[in-house]
């Protein structure tokens, strides 16, 4: 069973630009969310998709959005990149049909803004 | 909103010590619980998880109990191994079951 993926690993961007970070769910897994970790804090609550919707936002501005394919993988887009968005960006997915709602993670993108 | 708060770090214990990281969090309704643990450079592994008040999860000799009355989760384990040094998160979801709140991390470090 293959856990989740994202790529890249590292990414570095000037401010100002986009970026895109991309996230493969773990088989089985219909829902994905997005949490960003600044250096020293515990993640934060970005967004969650199930069946290619958006299923519950947290407080971003919109320049922060995404997508989820059919085959359930997706991408977080962020524009007009600041300096505070130096993250690691964490991907996480749900199986389907359990109750407890755990999520799995993967091993994060590691973005510099400068 | 909901919120989760843990004891700061660092916690530093001698191997085969006793641990006990403090998790209290404020939600409405009843979410389900979650320590999640952090090794250097990886994202979070799910170490385990209660969904109903006093259930009591495990994992790996790790243990915690979700305490309804104190609003409580506790992460206990009662002989630290040094493989063990990591970042401990502890977390809850929220009634939809479609957001973690995390607390801001407990760092142990276990010194042979």
């Amino acid at each position: 069973e293959t856990g989740v993926t994202q790529s890249p690993t590292h990414l570095i961007k000037t401010r100002g630009q986009q970026v895109t970070l991309r996230c493969s769910s773990q088989s089985g897994h219909n829902t994905v969310s997005w949490y960003q970790q600044a250096l020293g804090q515990g993640p934060q609550f970005i967004f969650q998709y199930y069946r290619e919707e958006e299923n519950g936002r947290g407080n971003f501005p919109p320049r922060f959005s995404g997508l989820q394919f059919p085959n359930y993988s997706s991408e977080l887009n962020v524009n007009a990149l600041e300096l505070d968005d130096s993250a690691l960006y964490l991907c996480a997915s749900s199986p389907t049909g359990t109750g407890s709602h755990e999520q799995y993670f993967g091993p994060g993108t590691r973005l510099t803004v400068t | 909103g909901d919120s989760v708060t843990q004891m700061e770090g660092p916690v530093t214990l001698s191997e085969e010590a006793c641990l006990t990281i403090n998790c209290t969090y404020t939600a409405t309704g009843y979410p389900s619980l979650f320590w999640y643990v952090q090794y250097p450079g990886e994202g979070l592994q799910l170490l385990l998880k209660a969904t109903k008040a006093d259930d009591k999860g495990s994992n790996k000799g790790f243990e915690a109990t979700y305490r309804k009355e104190t609003t409580s989760f506790h992460l206990e384990k009662g002989s630290v191994q040094v493989s063990d040094s990591a970042v401990y998160f502890c977390a809850a979801n929220n009634n939809a079951g479609n957001m973690l709140t995390f607390g801001g991390g407990t760092r142990l470090m276990v010194k042979p």
